[in-house]
């Protein structure tokens, strides 16, 4: 069955760096377009970042044009971002989903999150 | 900047049924905005309901239906559980590979 897990989070210090992954099972990875959805504590889902199947075609919301970079590597089924500057809004549950087949343009399957905490 | 509003919180009777709206600031949700439901119990992944406006996921009850209601998308729950006490947030797709949240409907049954 479809797995996506994620990690790499944990507590961090403003301005600094952290990448998070998330490995995908179950299915071909390097046919789908993925995507990065983050939950802030007591808050809504918020999508962060999106990237299509081939590696092509990055797209960030605002708030991560210019620190958040997405990338992937199919040859190991793994998803990425790779986040600079960080600040203490950006603290939540990062989640990484998979877009659909058919309809590419939803959120098919969701990993389970991990927490990213920007504090000093 | 596009915002995309639901409900804060709505509640329904156990049985009873429950529409939930989502609604574009830039005007009038349409099937080309592909509008998706995700349901979220606390300290959980968000769980894929409706996307396409009206297709149901793989294993979603049938009382989930997904519509056009005027200019806003829907999600209405006929004969509601008591399971189906959770967080509900509706996505539309912008193009070329983003999508916007709403900002969440608690939905309490009692």
């Amino acid at each position: 069955q479809v797995q996506l897990v994620e990690s790499g989070g944990g507590v961090v210090q403003p301005g600094r760096s952290l990448r998070i992954s998330c490995v995908a099972s179950g299915f071909s990875f390097s046919d789908y377009d993925m995507h990065w959805v983050r939950q802030a504590p007591g808050k809504g889902l918020e999508w962060v970042a999106s990237l299509w199947h081939d590696g092509g075609n990055e797209q960030y919301v605002d708030f991560a044009k210019g620190r958040f970079t997405i990338s992937r590597d199919n040859s190991k089924n793994t998803l990425y971002l790779h986040m600079n500057s960080l600040r203490a809004e950006d603290t939540a549950v990062y989640y990484c989903a998979r877009a659909g087949m058919v309809t590419i343009q939803y959120f098919q399957y969701w990993g389970q999150g991990t927490l990213v905490t920007v504090s000093s | 900047q596009t915002v995309v509003t639901q409900e804060p919180s709505l509640s329904v009777s156990p049985g009873g049924t429950v529409t939930l709206t989502c609604a574009l600031s830039s005007g009038s949700v349409s099937t080309s905005d592909y509008p998706s439901w995700y349901q979220q119990t606390p300290g959980q992944a968000p769980r894929t309901l409706i996307y396409n406006t009206n297709l149901r996921s793989s294993g979603v009850p049938h009382r989930f239906s997904g519509s056009i209601l005027g200019n806003k998308a829907a999600l209405t729950i006929t004969g509601a559980q008591a399971d189906d006490e959770s967080a509900y947030y509706c996505a539309l797709y912008m193009g070329s590979g983003i999508s916007v949240f709403g900002g969440g409907t608690k939905v309490t049954v009692l």
